[in-house]
């Protein structure tokens, strides 16, 4: 299973982001999304879709639709500036952890 | 709180082998199945290897199948990563992620180790 990622959005500081993570049917699977800083570890943001773990704003939601999940930050701040990564896990695959490629947030 | 460290990192040289060692805190380290990830250099997130809270599931990433091994004590609450035959393409901050209860279970990784950085380099 794969799964893709724009390499890039930008966004003013305020304003709405929608970061996509396509894949074929991929409403039938559940998808995880983590923030990676540059000289940091991943943070998980999302899982299963649309839920947040303790201590994630939120301003931070998700959808998934189709063959298109879509991680949703609001009223964007500087500091959600990141790499994004969408992720499946496909448990009937020989390679079942499956990471997109990620998507730089560049708030301007 | 759930805590996740990393080790073993280095300079090596292609060819050679180093093993890399994760210990876990502050949660039931058996009860979960448990993950490596790499990041190269300026590249994306790329899933290593996964293993089941048993052993009895494990999986690679087809770029290190053959040459990299996990492994897990859960006596020692310790995950492994034994990587022979490294290559350039091989070096990357390498982290260990806490998965779920079941591999059949939906697996995210959370939380993550600070991650060790490997080099390979004659």
């Amino acid at each position: 299973y794969v799964v893709t990622q724009p390499p890039s959005v930008s966004v003013a500081p305020g304003q709405t982001a929608r970061l996509t993570c396509g894949g074929r049917n991929i409403d039938g699977r559940s998808v995880h999304w983590y923030q990676k800083r540059p000289g940091q570890a991943p943070v998980l943001v999302l899982y299963d879709d649309t839920d947040r773990p303790s201590g994630i704003p939120e301003r931070f939601s998700g959808s998934n639709s189709g063959n298109t999940a879509t991680l949703t930050i609001s009223r964007v701040e500087a500091g959600d500036e990141a790499d994004y990564y969408c992720h499946v896990w496909d448990s009937s695959s020989d390679h079942p952890g499956v990471i997109g490629g990620g998507t730089k947030l560049t708030v301007l | 709180e759930e805590l996740l460290v990393e080790s073993g990192g280095g300079l090596v040289q292609p060819g050679r082998s180093l093993r890399l060692s994760c210990a876990a805190s502050g949660f039931m380290f058996e009860e979960f199945v448990m993950h490596w990830v790499r990041q190269a250099p300026g590249k994306g997130l790329e899933w290593v290897s996964s293993i089941s809270s048993d052993s009895n599931f494990i999986a690679y990433a087809d770029s290190v199948r053959g040459r990299f091994t996990i492994s897990r004590d859960n006596g020692k609450k310790s995950l492994i990563l034994q990587m022979n035959s490294l290559r350039a393409e091989d070096m990357a901050f390498y982290f260990c992620a806490k998965g779920s209860k079941s591999w059949y279970h939906n697996n995210w990784f959370d939380p993550w180790g600070q991650g060790t950085l490997v080099t390979v380099s004659s």
